[in-house]
C-alpha cells in the first residue's frame, strides 16, 4: 500500500488559494487518490478524489501529474471554517474501503 | 439520503470491561469499515465488513470484533478494555462498486 507525505502544518489567511501537496513515491497502477477533511471530534468528511490530471468540484481542485507520484489539493479562497487537518490517501479503486491508510494529516490554520 | 450515523456519542467505561459501538451505513451501502483515531493522530484502520462477512483486518488484537447486520449496520465490541482503547472510534460505510468512504461522527470512548 501507497504511503503518503505531506507537511504536518500550513498557515494561511482569509481569501487566499491555499495549495497542499502530497507525495505518494510507491502509487500502483490501480490506486486513487483521496482526499478528506476533518474537523476536530468529527468523522473526516469527503472532499475530492481523483486518478489522473485534474478534478474540480465545488469545493476544491485536485491536481495530479502523469507520473502521479504527488497530488496537490488546492482550496480556493479560504475563509476561517476551512482551519481543519487535511489527509491525503491513496487506495485501490473498488472496494477501497478497508485498504485506506490515514498518515498524519496536514493541519491547516486559517488566519482571519 | 440518510447519512452515517454511530452511537452512543461518548462513553465512559473503566479498564477491564466491555463495550459494544453502533453504526448505521449510509442508505444504499454495504460494505463499514471501522477505525479507531487515538488524539493527534490520523485514523488508524480497524476492520471491514462487507456483506457480513469480516473482509480485511488491520494491526489490531482479537478482542477487537464485529459483526454486520443484514441491514449492514454493523457493531464494533472491544471486550477487557485498556486504558489505551480510550479514542474516537470512526465508523464509514460505502457501496459496492463506489470507491468514496463516508463516515460518521465517531463514538468517544474515555477507558479509566
Amino acid at each position: 500500500l501507497a504511503k503518503t507525505t505531506q507537511p504536518i502544518s500550513m498557515d494561511s489567511y482569509e481569501g487566499q488559494e491555499v495549495n497542499i501537496t502530497c507525495s505518494h513515491n510507491n502509487i500502483a497502477t490501480n490506486d486513487y487518490i483521496t482526499w478528506y477533511q476533518q474537523f476536530p471530534s468529527q468523522g473526516p468528511r469527503f472532499i475530492i478524489q481523483g486518478y489522473k490530471t485534474k478534478v474540480t468540484n465545488e469545493v476544491a481542485s485536485l491536481f495530479i501529474p502523469a507520473d502521479r507520484k504527488s497530488s496537490t489539493l488546492s482550496l480556493p479562497r479560504v475563509s476561517l471554517s476551512d482551519t481543519a487537518v487535511y489527509y491525503c490517501l491513496v487506495g485501490d479503486g473498488y472496494n477501497q474501503g478497508g485498504k485506506l491508510i490515514f498518515g498524519q494529516g496536514t493541519e491547516l490554520s486559517v488566519k482571519p | 439520503e440518510t447519512g452515517v450515523t454511530q452511537s452512543p456519542t461518548h462513553l465512559i467505561k473503566t479498564r477491564g470491561q466491555q463495550v459494544t459501538l453502533r453504526c448505521s451505513s449510509q442508505s444504499g451501502h454495504n460494505t463499514v469499515s471501522w477505525y479507531q483515531q487515538a488524539l493527534g493522530q490520523g485514523p488508524q484502520f480497524i476492520f471491514q465488513y462487507y456483506r457480513e462477512e469480516e473482509n480485511g483486518r488491520g494491526n489490531f488484537p482479537p478482542r477487537f470484533s464485529g459483526l454486520q447486520f443484514p441491514n449492514y449496520s454493523s457493531e464494533l465490541n472491544v471486550n477487557a478494555l485498556e486504558l489505551d482503547d480510550s479514542a474516537l472510534y470512526l465508523c464509514a460505510s460505502s457501496g459496492a462498486g463506489k470507491e468514496t468512504q463516508y463516515f460518521g461522527p465517531g463514538t468517544r470512548l474515555l477507558v479509566l
